[in-house]
């Protein structure tokens, strides 16, 4: 099946600054990649996804990049808040078997 | 609104014991999931259904089990409580399978002593 790594797992910047989370997957037939955001005892919730045929998509403060060729995708948030603060997983699906990276938690620190 | 709950919230039981996690949806989605969450792994897929009378396996099924008899319901069982199972379990439901938004629901904390 695939399998995805998440980096880093620990991710802790100023308020203002901007944040990255990589990912890399490993079937590049994989095509369907998104992003969940939890906060401290909640659920997690898609925040934002990116389908294979797509290289980059942005919403608002936050943006995802997909680069096929070396199967790997970034989360990145720019102008980075306290409420920011939460554990980001990324996923890769390869046919109906979506896997989750580790997770990172990402500190805002105002 | 629609939504998604699970029940119990909390739930602490012995080795060896029968438990079962409730999932209710009302979102009509004929796909429904079972992960649990452990430090470090992520969200792992347990079971998973796309229909009413279907249920497959996912990552790590063993020791657990699920029922589907109607769209809004997706128990999972855990035949033999063991400590390994002790985790989060976290239901969720979409529309477009694993191609789409997954909709979670609160979690359920599971101990087993």
């Amino acid at each position: 099946g695939e399998n995805v790594e998440q980096h880093p797992s620990t991710l802790s910047v100023q308020e203002g600054d901007s944040a990255v989370i990589k990912c890399t997957y490993s079937d590049s037939a994989s095509n369907y990649f998104p992003w969940y955001k939890q906060e401290l005892g909640k659920r997690p919730q898609l925040i934002i996804d990116i389908r294979s045929n797509v290289g980059e998509k942005k919403d608002q403060r936050i943006a995802v990049t997909l680069n096929k060729t070396a199967k790997h995708f970034s989360l990145h948030i720019t102008e980075t808040q306290p409420e920011d603060s939460a554990v980001y997983f990324c996923a890769a699906t390869l046919n109906n078997d979506m896997r989750f990276g580790a997770g990172t938690r990402l500190t805002v620190k105002p | 609104d629609a939504e998604i709950t699970q029940s119990p919230r909390h739930k602490i039981t012995e080795t060896g014991r029968q438990v079962t996690l409730a999932c209710h949806q009302t979102w009509n989605h004929n796909n429904m999931f079972w992960y649990r969450q452990d430090l470090g792994h992520g969200l792992r897929l347990i079971h998973y259904s796309y229909g009413v009378q279907d249920t497959n396996k996912g990552e790590v099924s063993d020791g657990y089990s699920v029922s589907r008899s109607n769209t809004e319901d997706l128990p999972l069982t855990l035949e033999s409580a063991a400590s390994s199972q002790t985790s989060v379990y976290f239901c969720a439901s979409s529309e477009r399978g694993v191609t789409g938004e997954l909709f979670f629901g609160e979690g359920s904390r599971l101990t087993v002593l």
